[in-house]
């Protein structure tokens, strides 16, 4: 299996709304990531899971909260988001956290209205 | 700090024709280079990459680029392209020691009309 699997594929919400966006892998990776892409940009690193430890957070506004229960799961909270985060959300994993070969997931494509 | 551009924006090309993407890159260190190729409504994925050793590098689908220090560069060439190679090509750098940075390029649109 060197699948990462993301569901769901598509996502549209309320500003007011919580929802969370799951990626899953049984490759035995122990570094996972979330992307953010904007349409027709390139993929803007959000978050780095090291051995389910949160090792690099960019930045990132509170209103999105990731979440890594354990070493095959990799959840994004999303609460009182804006229009502007609406993007391709895309989740990857690798062998450890040193990016020399990221394995991604299909994305969720989210719409916030 | 590491950066990289990719010049051409968009790459339109007949099929059979050869074709090459442009990349070059800014660093102070050691790097290590990649290509990904995003097909409409997917992820990414990798294509292949330039850790050292051998300057030219294959990846699949009959891709290979070639590392110039001198020039700083990482151009992605393929002898003859297909429709199904129309995509979004990202290319991107790390460092080679300090390797907790990925950086993606703007991509180039490969755009094969038969």
């Amino acid at each position: 299996d060197t699948e990462v699997t993301q569901t769901p594929k598509h996502l549209v919400m309320g500003m007011t709304n919580k929802k969370s966006l799951k990626c899953e892998q049984h490759m035995g990776h122990r570094a996972m990531y979330w992307y953010k892409q904007k349409a027709k940009k390139p993929p803007e690193l959000m978050f780095v899971y090291s051995y389910e430890k949160l090792s690099i957070n960019e930045s990132v506004p509170s209103r999105f909260s990731p979440e890594c229960p354990n070493s095959s799961l990799l959840n994004l909270h999303l609460h009182a988001l804006q229009p502007e985060d609406s993007a391709l959300y895309l989740c990857a994993s690798a062998t450890t956290d040193r990016f020399e070969k990221l394995f991604f997931g299909s994305g969720t494509q989210l719409s916030v209205l | 700090a590491q950066s990289v551009t990719q010049l051409d924006s968009q790459v339109p090309v007949f099929e059979e024709a050869p074709v090459e993407l442009r990349c070059n890159y800014s660093s102070s260190v050691s790097v290590y280079l990649f290509w990904y190729v995003q097909y409409p409504n997917q992820g990414l994925q990798l294509l292949l990459k330039y850790l050292s050793g051998s300057t030219l590098v294959k990846g699949i689908n009959g891709f290979e680029a070639e590392f110039n220090k001198s020039q700083t560069s990482f151009h992605l060439r393929k002898p003859s392209v297909h429709i199904s190679d129309t995509a979004e090509y990202f290319c991107a750098v790390s460092g080679a020691r300090n390797t907790d940075k990925l950086i993606f390029g703007t991509g180039t649109r490969l755009q094969v009309f038969p």
